[in-house]
């Protein structure tokens, strides 16, 4: 059982350069997330989206954009990527709502230069 | 705002030892809050989930309690084990939505 799967695991960009982090879940979830981990600051939710076809802005989302492709996958997009992007980036994903159990993939430790 | 704390940052402890996790959030209208565990280079797992109209959960050694009204949640661990260090971390949803906010985490080192 996968869960929820991203890819990659590690990148290291140069600031300028464009890279889409891909989320994959199993469970056919309809609510999926993504959010950033950066130290002092904790989680925060970059993106989110409720449903196949819906995506809304969450609390940072400045310089990135998302697409919900299907059911199952939720890609995270930086067109520009710029040196305040590096974090550890985690894809979530619940049945229906946040207030539901969670749950999150192992994470994108991105790194830019 | 809602702001979520978790004190202290870190604690270590002998095994075996029964111990308690503490998170503060300061606007009580909560729907409900979940804590996790995050391994090192992992994702979170969620371990317990309390509604606002609970006022504990349990699973095996682990209970979480609730009081709303004092604005704070405590994660109690029976018996620790080495195998329970890890960083916990509490989250607060606020209005049955999509956001929930984190607190900082507490890294907890049980020693053999």
């Amino acid at each position: 059982n996968a869960g929820v799967t991203q890819t990659p695991k590690f990148q290291v960009l140069k600031t300028g350069q464009s890279m889409t982090l891909q989320c994959a879940q199993d469970m056919n979830h309809n609510s999926m997330y993504w959010y950033r981990q950066d130290p002092g600051m904790g989680l925060r939710l970059i993106y989110y989206s409720a449903s196949e076809g819906t995506t809304d802005k969450g609390e940072v989302p400045n310089g990135y954009n998302v697409s919900r492709l299907n059911k199952r996958e939720f890609s995270l997009r930086l067109e520009s990527a710029a040196p305040s992007q590096t974090s550890v980036y985690f894809c979530a994903s619940s049945l229906d709502r946040a207030y539901e159990k969670l749950f999150f993939g192992s994470g994108t430790q991105l790194s830019v230069l | 705002k809602q702001e979520v704390t978790q004190i202290p940052a870190a604690l270590s402890v002998p095994e075996g030892e029964n111990l308690v996790l503490n998170c503060s959030f300061t606007d009580s209208a909560i729907y409900n809050l979940q804590w996790f565990r995050q391994d090192p280079g992992k994702g979170l797992t969620s371990l317990l989930l309390i509604q606002s109209s609970q006022r504990e959960q349990t699973s095996g050694r682990l209970n979480a309690s609730l009081d709303k009204s004092s604005g704070r949640s405590t994660l109690y661990i029976a018996a620790s084990q080495p195998g329970d260090s890890a960083t916990y971390l509490c989250a607060v949803n606020n209005n049955a939505g999509n956001m929930l906010t984190f607190g900082g985490g507490t890294r907890l080192m049980v020693k053999p």
